[in-house]
């Protein structure tokens, strides 16, 4: 049982390059999440996606866009990486929202030098 | 600005004792509360949740308080074990506004001794 899959676990960038961070579910869940998680914020919602075929912003967009494939799949996309986007990333999803557990992926560690 | 705060950044315990991780949040709309465990390299994994119409609720040796009227919840472990050395991270969101938003504490790192 795999959960949520993230790919890749470790990257580095060079400030405006671009890059696609992968996330997939096994869960057949409909929600699925991308955070951020800086030293000393918390996690802070990115993107997220209630369904299939629909995305919203969430506290931190800017920088960022996302797709939601399929059912399984939620992509996050740097079209031009900035220093400033060095972080952690994780992708998440649940089955109802907010209104249930959400399970997470390992992560990614992103550096933009 | 942060709506859900962990004041304390990290709490030392002695193995069986009482572990108390403390949650504060300023959004009165918030209605659905959990807990979150981090280990270094891993995603966080959901711990407990509570809805804003109780006020205790309890899995095994954890058990979330929930006091509205002062904004604040905590998480309670006992007896604390070594395995149980993590970061805690306090979520909250609110259901009735049909929001798909978690907000997260900064986190509370719980070491326990052995």
């Amino acid at each position: 049982n795999a959960g949520v899959t993230q790919t890749p676990k470790f990257q580095v960038l060079k400030t405006g390059q671009s890059m696609t961070l992968q996330c997939a579910q096994d869960m057949n869940h409909n929600s699925m999440y991308w955070y951020r998680q800086d030293p000393g914020m918390g996690l802070r919602l990115i993107y997220y996606s209630a369904s299939e075929g629909t995305t919203d912003k969430g506290e931190v967009p800017n920088g960022y866009n996302v797709s939601r494939l399929n059912k399984r799949e939620f992509s996050l996309r740097l079209e031009s990486a900035a220093p400033s986007q060095t972080s952690v990333y994780f992708c998440a999803s649940s089955e109802r929202g907010s209104s249930s557990e959400a399970f997470f992926g390992q992560g990614t560690r992103l550096t933009v030098v | 600005d942060q709506q859900v705060k962990q004041n304390s950044p990290s709490l030392s315990v002695q193995e069986g004792r009482i572990s108390i991780l403390n949650c504060d949040y300023t959004n009165s709309m918030f209605d659905y509360f959990l807990w979150y465990k981090k280990y270094p390299a891993e995603g966080p994994t959901f711990l407990i949740s509570i809805s804003s119409i109780k006020d205790k609720n309890e899995d095994g040796r954890f058990t979330v308080f929930l006091n509205k009227s002062a904004k604040h919840l905590s998480l309670h472990i006992v007896p604390s074990q070594p395995g149980d050395s993590a970061v805690y991270f306090c979520a909250a969101s609110s259901i009735q506004t049909g929001a798909n938003n978690l907000f997260f504490g900064t986190g509370t790192r719980l070491t326990v001794i052995p």
